[in-house]
């Protein structure tokens, strides 16, 4: 079961550049997420979907854009790099059941991202 | 803003002692679940507790939900090198987010 696939696994960016995360998951999940990794801090979410169709800001959306057009897939754009930006990005997904849903959360293995 | 806070931040141990990990927070959640991830993967869920005061044990892993949905602690018995790891909680209150804690680095030595 290949689970949530992310690509790719490492990238270097310069700055200014633009690149868009990907992210499929094969498990007809309706919730998929966006999470940052920076050392010492936890994860932090930049974007969530509920569905395909929509999309919501995390805590951390600023320099980021997503879209959902089918269920699988849920990609991350990040349009002008900056080097606060390096970091392990995770995609996830969920059953999610609704609101306050319990329901797992299944994580890709990430990519990291590094702006020079 | 770190909503939940983990303590300790790291810990390194012998192989057979016991260990807890703390996670708190000022804010009630209406959930909490605890990760377990290695180097170079994603976290894997370990457990979901969502009632005040339930506890949970999976082996020699045992959760613990604190009794106002604030809190909660994962306490390790006898501890094995494949227990190393980076423990993290995360909350979810009545939204579609989950919070995730700061994590503790976890090292057994055999």
């Amino acid at each position: 079961n290949a689970g949530v696939t992310q690509t790719p696994k490492f990238r270097i960016l310069k700055i200014g550049q633009s690149m868009t995360l990907q992210c499929t998951q094969d498990m007809n999940h309706n919730y998929m997420y966006w999470y940052r990794q920076d050392p010492g801090m936890g994860l932090k979410l930049i974007y969530y979907s509920v569905g395909a169709g929509i999309t919501d800001k995390g805590e951390v959306p600023n320099g980021y854009n997503v879209s959902r057009s089918t269920t699988e897939d849920f990609p991350l754009r990040l349009e002008l790099a900056a080097p606060s930006q390096t970091s392990v990005y995770f995609c996830a997904s969920s059953r999610g059941t609704g609101v306050g849903s319990n329901q797992p959360q299944h994580f890709g293995d990430g990519t990291r991202l590094s702006i020079l | 803003t770190q909503l939940l806070e983990q303590s300790p931040q790291f810990l390194s141990i012998q192989e057979g002692e016991n260990l807890t990990v703390y996670c708190n927070s000022s804010s009630v959640f209406s959930s909490l679940q605890w990760y377990r991830q290695e180097p170079g993967e994603g976290p894997v869920l370990l457990v979901t507790v969502v009632t005040g005061g339930e506890v949970k044990k999976l082996k020699r892993l045992t959760f613990q939900f604190g009794d106002a949905r604030k809190d909660s602690s994962l306490h390790i018995t006898a501890a094995q090198p494949g227990d190393t790891g980076l423990y993290l909680c995360a909350g979810s209150n009545t939204g579609n987010q989950f919070y995730f804690g700061t994590g503790t680095s976890l090292t057994v030595i055999p």
